[in-house]
């Protein structure tokens, strides 16, 4: 059982176009986040869901919309794809709100998203 | 705000050597958690070693381990007899504990490292 996933994997699509990311997680944490890895490998946090509430938001277009449907899910929807959104993202979950956690973040396997 | 600095971009060493990659950090924060994190040419993000900032033992995973100076603020990552499935990025994070970590992993910028048989 794939403890994180998202879908899909890879996305091509044109500039302008609007596009989702979908992620799950079954490990019962009560923390998702989405980051983004840039061309040069760096990961920047964009948003942190704690059981469907935003408490992270960086600096990040509002072209971008994450939604959290239930603590198990969090989506990530883009608006009017441009070519520096071009990246792979990552969602990952963590048990944030619980003594003796680890901290430890498990990530999904990325989605590669190229906009032409 | 946490910053985490990897000053080796690239690192290449022979199968069966030992490599150290290094990281330092800043923050204003007692007590956190530091992880090296390992991403291999699948992408997928793979946890490494985890260390807690009031623990003053280092962290060993089997092949892996720390070398955690808190007051430098470093935590360096040894690899001993070096494989080539350890090719991969090497990515050091810092995380606030507790309610904290629901601002997630600030991250390095990563170390390319590259065993060559």
């Amino acid at each position: 059982d794939t403890a994180v996933s998202q879908t899909p994997k890879y996305l091509v699509t044109q500039m302008g176009n609007d596009k989702s990311i979908k992620c799950e997680q079954n490990l019962g944490h009560d923390t998702m986040y989405w980051y983004k890895q840039d061309s040069k490998k760096f990961l920047k946090i964009m948003f942190s869901y704690n059981n469907k509430e935003l408490i992270i938001n960086e600096t990040v277009p509002n072209r971008f919309s994450p939604k959290s449907p239930d603590k198990a899910h969090l989506n990530l929807h883009i608006n009017s794809l441009e070519l520096g959104d071009s990246a792979v993202y990552f969602c990952a979950s963590s048990q944030v709100y619980l003594a003796g956690s680890t901290g430890e973040l498990f990530f999904g396997e990325g989605s590669r998203l190229t906009v032409l | 705000a946490q910053t985490v600095t990897q000053s080796q971009p690239e690192m290449s060493v022979q199968e069966a050597e030992t490599v150290t990659l290094s990281c330092t950090y800043d923050t204003s924060e007692s007590n956190y958690y530091l992880f090296w994190y390992k991403q291999p040419p699948s992408r997928q993000m793979i946890l490494v070693i985890r260390q807690e900032a009031y623990k003053q033992q280092n962290a060993t995973e089997n092949r892996f381990s720390v070398n955690f100076q808190k007051a430098a603020k470093s935590f360096s990552l040894k690899i001993s007899d070096s494989q080539l499935g350890d090719t991969a990025m090497y990515f050091c994070a810092f995380m606030k504990p507790g309610r904290g970590g629901a601002d997630g992993l600030t991250f390095g910028k990563g170390t390319h490292l590259i065993i060559q048989p």
